[in-house]
């Protein structure tokens, strides 16, 4: 069962511009929500989170931002930049514990 | 650097042996999580484990694979009489109760 689905699995962006990648979810439940960054050959890093009490978060250029209603997420980049390419993957979970589950992930390349 | 330990960090096995991958989380985590990566896809939930239990093992096969967390020493994951199939990047994270996943650097394993 897939419950978290990003849907997009490669997007392309000028260095410089807004790089917006895209999550959906399925189980109610999730409360927790966190992007990872992904390189070849390593493991994913943290990048960012929010929970549900929120609706944005922001970190520098990475702005994270919630639509429960949706059960919809996403992670703008702005300004992209060429080391801002990898594969970046959404997570979900709940604040209470339990295993977190991951979309498909998105290549991002942003072309300089 | 106490991050979460993989290792091996490449293992080749031939069909019909056994691998077995051991992760060390990091210090102070309780939680353990297994995540597979098959080629060209995302990372796909495989168990999630506390200390001596195994609190989530829906993303296991059914067959052949197990995971534990003893009292002491790293989890292991164990896959017998691999097949071709498994060939894919392991990755362990770890975490404290509710918090984001730290990954380790991944398994690859190849089934020749």
């Amino acid at each position: 069962d897939q419950q978290v689905k990003q849907n997009s699995p490669s997007l392309s962006v000028q260095e410089g511009r807004i790089s917006i990648l895209n999550c959906d979810y399925t189980n109610s439940m999730f409360d927790y929500f966190l992007w990872y960054k992904k390189y070849p050959a390593e493991g994913p890093t943290f990048l960012i989170s929010i929970s549900s009490i929120k609706d944005k978060n922001e970190d520098g250029r990475f702005t994270v931002f919630l639509n429960k209603s949706a059960k919809h997420l996403s992670l703008h980049i702005v300004p992209s930049q060429p080391g801002d390419s990898a594969v970046y993957f959404c997570a979900a979970n709940r604040v209470s514990g339990g295993d977190m589950r991951f979309g498909a992930g998105t290549r991002l390349t942003v072309k300089p | 650097n106490a991050g979460v330990m993989q290792n091996p960090r490449h293992l080749v096995r031939r069909r019909g042996q056994e691998a077995r991958l051991r992760c060390s989380p990091m210090k102070g985590h309780s939680h353990v999580y297994w995540y597979r990566q098959l080629p060209e896809e995302g990372l796909k939930f495989m168990v999630y484990l506390q200390k001596e239990n195994i609190i989530d093992e829906s993303g296991m096969p059914k067959e052949r694979f197990s995971a534990e967390f003893p009292k002491e020493g790293p989890s292991i994951l164990r896959i017998q009489q691999v097949v071709r199939g498994d060939s894919a990047a392991y990755f362990c994270a770890s975490s404290s109760m509710g918090g984001e996943l730290f990954f380790g650097e991944g398994s690859r394993l190849t089934v020749l």
